[in-house]
């Protein structure tokens, strides 16, 4: 069984900081890996989606990347803003599909 | 512009009563999910259709009960068999089985 483990489980950064949340998954045998960005009270936003065939995606100032072989993907956020202040989930899509406990990110003013 | 529309948002529930959330996608995905989320812990998988007429459960499928008539709709009910159903739940689609996720904002239920 996919176990998905995220590691911050919180972060806290003063604005204009770069950062790296960590996610790490027991089963390379995946599909794919999404990055989720969740405000609270809401619904799951994809930031980034990768296929198992892909390293890496790029959207603005995030950066995700994924080693199948060591079992972990990064989400580089650079430049951080205080909008950015959120829960950032991880998910692998397997058989199933299975989900960090997520990483909570504040950004300081 | 195409999404997830899941409702109510907010929804409260008698101890024994039986209560239906809805999720209606315009996306034209075949699979769609029912998750539940609670403070402090990941999401939960309850039911998952990866076609019409077609439905398997999840990881904690007990109280609970789906159906999938219509590609667009993925209606689930709590019934009162589920013990402890206050939560946040997260209904998804994906154009298929393999496929990334699009999420719907969520309806929270609250038993009174």
């Amino acid at each position: 069984k996919q176990e998905v483990t995220q590691i911050p489980a919180a972060l806290s950064v003063p604005e204009g900081e770069n950062l790296v949340l960590n996610c790490s998954f027991t089963d390379s045998a995946i599909y794919n890996l999404q990055w989720f960005r969740q405000d609270p009270g809401k619904g799951l936003t994809s930031l980034l989606l990768i296929q198992s065939s892909q390293r890496e995606q790029t959207s603005g100032r995030l950066n995700a990347s994924l080693d199948k072989s060591s079992g972990r993907s990064t989400l580089y956020i650079a430049a951080s803003q205080p909008g950015d202040s959120a829960t950032y989930l991880c998910a692998i899509k397997g058989n199933d599909m299975r989900f960090g406990a997520g990483t909570r990110l504040t950004v300081k003013p | 512009d195409g999404g997830i529309t899941q409702s109510p948002k907010y929804l409260f529930r008698k101890e024994g009563q039986n209560v239906t959330l809805s999720c209606e996608q315009n996306l034209n995905h075949d699979a769609m999910y029912w998750y539940r989320q609670d403070p402090g812990q990941g999401l939960r998988l309850i039911y998952y259709s990866q076609i019409v007429n077609d439905f398997q459960k999840g990881d904690i499928a007990e109280g609970y009960s789906v159906s999938r008539e219509k590609k667009e709709s993925f209606p689930l009910t709590v019934t009162s068999a589920q013990k402890n159903p206050t939560a946040f739940y997260l209904c998804a689609s994906s154009i298929d089985w393999g496929n990334g996720y699009t999420f719907g904002s969520g309806t929270r239920l609250t038993v009174v």
